[in-house]
C-alpha cells in the first residue's frame, strides 16, 4: 500500500469548511484512496473513498489531484460532531490485499466553537 | 438498520485468564474484521473472516484467536492475557463479494479490555 502524509493536527472554526490534505506522492494507477474517521473512544466512521476523479456523498467530497499524488477531504460546514481523527488510507481496490485496514496516526481535526 | 454490535463494551481480566469479545455484523454483511488499538497507537489487522472461514490474520500471536458463525456473528478470544493485551477490540463487517477483502468497513463501538 502507498504511504501516506497527513498533518498532525488542525484547527477549524465551527460552520466553516474544513480541508483536510492528504499527501500520497507513491499511489499506484489501481489505488483507491480512502477516509475514515474516529471520533474519540468510538469505532472508526467510513467517510468516502475515490480513484481519480471527485467525489461527494452526504458527509465529504474528496478532491484528487490530476496526478494522484495528493488529495483533499472537504467538510463543507463544520460543526463541534466533526471533532475526530481523520484518516486516509490508500489502497487498492476489492482484493487488493487481505492483510487488513493501514491505520497511520491521522489528522486530529479540532473544531472550534 | 441496525449496526455492528459489540459484547461486552467492558472487560476487566487479569493475566493469564481468557476474554471472549462478540461482534455481530450489520444484517446482510458476510465479512468481519477484528483489530486491536492499544493506547496511544493506531489500529491494528487481527483477523478476517467470510463465510465462516478465516481469510487472512495479522502479526498476532497464536493466543489470538477466533471463529465465525453461521450466522455470520463472530468471536474473537485472547487466551493466557498478557498486561499488553490491553486496548479497544474494534469489529468491522462489509457485505462480501466473491471472497474479496473490502475496504469500506463498517465498525463496531469496540470493547475495551483491561488486563490487571
Amino acid at each position: 500500500d502507498a504511504k501516506t502524509t497527513q498533518p498532525t493536527s488542525m484547527d477549524c472554526a465551527e460552520g466553516r469548511a474544513a480541508n483536510l490534505p492528504c499527501n500520497h506522492s507513491t499511489i499506484s494507477g489501481n489505488e483507491y484512496v480512502y477516509w475514515y474517521r474516529q471520533i474519540h473512544s468510538q469505532g472508526p466512521q467510513y467517510i468516502i473513498h475515490g480513484l481519480k476523479n471527485n467525489e461527494t456523498n452526504e458527509m465529504a467530497s474528496l478532491i484528487i489531484t490530476e496526478d494522484r499524488k495528493s488529495s483533499t477531504l472537504i467538510l463543507p460546514h463544520a460543526t463541534l460532531r466533526d471533532t475526530a481523527v481523520y484518516y486516509c488510507i490508500v489502497r487498492a481496490g476489492s482484493g487488493g490485499g487481505a492483510d487488513g485496514l493501514t491505520f497511520g496516526k491521522g489528522t486530529h481535526l479540532i473544531i472550534q466553537p | 438498520e441496525a449496526g455492528v454490535t459489540q459484547s461486552p463494551t467492558h472487560l476487566i481480566k487479569t493475566r493469564g485468564q481468557q476474554a471472549t469479545l462478540r461482534c455481530s455484523p450489520i444484517s446482510g454483511h458476510t465479512s468481519v474484521y477484528w483489530y486491536q488499538q492499544a493506547l496511544g497507537l493506531g489500529l491494528q489487522f487481527l483477523l478476517w473472516y467470510d463465510e465462516g472461514e478465516e481469510r487472512n490474520r495479522g502479526n498476532f500471536p497464536p493466543r489470538f484467536s477466533g471463529r465465525q458463525f453461521p450466522n455470520y456473528s463472530s468471536e474473537l478470544n485472547v487466551n493466557a492475557l498478557e498486561l499488553e493485551d490491553s486496548a479497544l477490540y474494534l469489529c468491522a463487517s462489509s457485505p462480501g463479494l466473491a471472497g474479496a477483502f473490502q475496504e469500506t468497513q463498517y465498525f463496531g463501538p469496540g470493547t475495551r479490555l483491561l488486563v490487571l
